[in-house]
């Protein structure tokens, strides 16, 4: 089916480890984003990409690594967990300025 | 730098009163796009209107009504006799298509709605 998925859905891991949270898209949309979301800060922008290979920091990019080899895919990678990144992340995909979000992987850092 | 605005943390409503969610945003750009989303208990995101800055004209869906005032630089939405199935979390968010940078949606912190039977 067309759509964005993330994987996975629900995620608990320990302090340091490395964890990685996918995100794929079937449109071939150019641009593609991660959000995380925080009680009491809505949604905030971790990283973005405007196309394959090129990929910049947002608002919130400290302890987070992307890469987008692919235009379908954009993983984000949690080099060394910590508890504050406990959190519900988003990927979007957008494309002439509509956005489409996956469903969000919730992450529980213990 | 981009700015979105939800001063109303949380509003509870009775049930069929109208209630409206205040956004006020912040941009040096003159072209951009605001939009309104829906998260209920269940999680996701749902897109609920996108507006373009060149467009001011109010819009209505059914309960739904969006108010646009550039001279205020605010986007607000307004239900109509609510319902209980509206309550959610509601986020106001503001893009640019003039560069890279700002093609990222800004999202403002959120408005809980609750809705009492």
């Amino acid at each position: 089916d067309a759509g964005i998925t993330q994987s996975p859905r629900y995620k608990i891991t320990e302090t340091g480890r490395q964890v990685t949270l996918m995100c794929h898209q079937t449109w071939s949309h150019s641009y593609m984003f991660w959000y995380r979301q925080d009680l009491g800060h809505g949604l905030r922008l971790i990283y973005y990409s405007a196309a394959a290979d090129i990929t910049d920091k947002g608002e919130v990019p400290d302890g987070y690594v992307v890469s987008r080899s692919k235009t379908e895919n954009f993983p984000l990678t949690l080099e060394s967990a910590t508890r504050s990144q406990t959190s519900v992340y988003f990927c979007a995909s957008s494309e002439g300025g509509g956005y489409t979000f996956g469903s969000g992987t919730r992450l529980t850092v213990v | 730098a981009q700015k979105v605005t939800q001063a109303q943390t949380e509003i509870s409503v009775v049930e069929k009163e109208d209630v409206t969610l205040d956004c006020v945003y912040e941009t040096r750009d003159t072209t951009y796009y605001l939009f309104w989303y829906k998260q209920p208990p269940s999680g996701e995101l749902v897109f609920l209107i996108r507006r373009n800055s060149f467009d001011e004209q109010n819009e209505i869906s059914g309960r739904y009504s969006w108010n646009f005032q550039k001279s205020t630089s605010s986007f607000n939405f307004t239900i109509t006799a609510s319902q209980v199935v509206d309550s959610a979390v509601y986020f106001c968010a503001l893009s640019s298509l003039m560069d890279t940078g700002r093609r990222a949606l800004t999202f403002g912190s959120g408005t809980r709605l609750q809705v009492q039977p």
